[in-house]
């Protein structure tokens, strides 16, 4: 069965310290990775998407097949990254996401 | 556009009531789906439709959920007799069909449905 654990339900980090929010998996295939980012009063929009090897807002994230791992990280965090971050998963071509808890992230001046 | 667009944005009733709920896409969006996210947790997938058709449907989704999407366009949940445990937020979200790997989703405001 596929499954998307975020072990860390709250992180809090200082303002220009480096943030690493922890994703894995367990899939039988190829599975597509994702993260979402929900922040306060607003919808839940995308991230990233690891078929895209970009970096959005200073984040990046690296997937690890060998360890099923789709870790997200920022060298140096800001005030406005706190928010709920969610890793996703999709198995299939339809694109049906299974999420996992979510990561809250607080970061303190 | 403003992207998708879910109403209600609250639903208070009592349990055992019939409530529906509406979801308008984005407008060139062919693929739509349904999610319910209780607290603490992340957003469950519900249900899935490609167009008109509803091609796949979760094991949460009980005989009392039914959904629909006629002509492709918004679509609306139907909860019949609900329960205390419907209490949740219902999110809807689109995409569009493409090539490149599964597209990105675009999620609306959700609608928080909350039994008495």
């Amino acid at each position: 069965a596929q499954r998307v654990t975020q072990p860390e339900k709250l992180l809090s980090v200082f303002k220009g310290a480096p943030v690493e929010l922890k994703c894995n998996y367990s899939y039988s295939g190829s599975p597509e990775l994702f993260w979402y980012v929900q922040y306060s009063r607003q919808r839940l929009q995308l991230l990233l998407r690891h078929i895209s090897r970009e970096s959005i807002k200073g984040f990046t994230a690296d997937l690890n097949k060998g360890e099923t791992s789709f870790h997200l990280k920022k060298p140096f965090a800001q005030e406005e990254d706190s928010a709920m971050y969610y890793c996703a998963l999709s198995g299939n071509s339809w694109g049906k996401l299974q999420f996992g808890a979510g990561t809250q992230v607080v970061v303190t001046p | 556009d403003t992207g998708v667009s879910q109403n209600p944005r609250h639903k208070i009733t009592k349990r055992g009531q019939n409530v529906t709920f509406r979801c308008d896409p984005i407008s060139e969006h062919n693929r739509l789906y349904w999610y319910r996210q209780t607290l603490g947790q992340g957003p469950e997938f519900l249900t899935y439709f490609q167009n008109e058709a509803q091609l796949e449907k979760s094991r949460l989704l009980s005989d009392r959920f039914s959904a629909e999407r006629p002509k492709g366009s918004f679509s609306t949940l139907e909860i019949q007799r609900t329960e205390q445990g419907d209490s949740a937020m219902y999110l809807c979200a689109s995409s569009l069909y493409g090539t490149g790997g599964v597209q990105p989703q675009h999620f609306g405001d959700g609608t928080r449905l909350s039994i008495l």
